[in-house]
């Protein structure tokens, strides 16, 4: 158990729809991570917020959306789903000048 | 563009026999590199990292790798695998910038028969 959880673990919906994914961080770890692990593109950065403001931005579509909270978990906002969004979900966190991430267990979009 | 590239995608070994998973990646920068190990079904855990320093780092499990900076290369290496490190394992850099940003290769998968 690396302390990063994620809720829920696993969500299935329609296309169209919208999901919001959540991520709560290791105590004391300031920095969140998304990544998006599909079998065509593997594992891919979405984003990063560190302390609550955007740090990095990586392969997100417009689509998605993502914050970062005043008690520092982190939501990711998933819209107009498409087949294509089906994928595992990642969450990781980091402490604050720290290298390491940690990761959450996933959350496992299926897209119908 | 930064890249990782895992050449092997799927490797099948019988249990005792030597592993060696190689890893190149592609940035002119100070990177940071890692292998993360991924069981089936489960989420993401480091093995090891490689910062700066000794370039053969030893990890969890019995793992080690190597970073020769000449050949953009960190390969990871265990000299005798058993069945439970059937698994998929990833390479990745971070860019020494602001981001820290994690980028993965495509993974390798292995099969370790008893």
């Amino acid at each position: 158990d690396s302390g990063v959880t994620q809720t829920p673990k696993h969500l299935i919906t329609a296309t169209g729809q919208r999901v919001t994914l959540r991520c709560s961080p290791r105590s004391g770890d300031l920095s969140v991570y998304w990544y998006q692990q599909s079998l065509d593109q593997g594992l891919q950065f979405l984003i990063q917020y560190y302390n609550g403001e955007e740090r990095a931005k990586g392969n997100i579509l417009e689509r998605f959306s993502a914050q970062q909270f005043p008690d520092l978990h982190s939501e990711l906002n998933l819209s107009s789903l498409e087949l294509g969004d089906s994928a595992l979900y990642f969450c990781a966190s980091s402490p604050p000048g720290a290298d390491t991430q940690y990761f959450g267990p996933g959350t496992r979009l299926t897209v119908l | 563009a930064q890249s990782v590239s895992q050449h092997n995608h799927h490797v099948i070994l019988s249990e005792a026999a030597s592993l060696e998973l190689g890893c190149n990646y592609s940035y002119g920068g100070t990177v940071n590199l890692f292998w993360y190990v991924q069981y089936p079904g489960q989420h993401l855990q480091l093995l090891l990292k490689y910062f700066s320093g000794d370039p053969l780092v030893k990890g969890i499990k019995g793992f080690e790798a190597e970073f020769i900076k000449s050949k953009f290369s960190f390969n990871l290496r265990k000299p005798s695998v058993q069945w439970s490190d059937t698994a998929e394992y990833f390479c990745a850099v971070t860019p020494m910038d602001s981001s820290y940003k994690l980028i993965f290769g495509s993974g390798t998968r292995l099969l370790v028969r008893p």
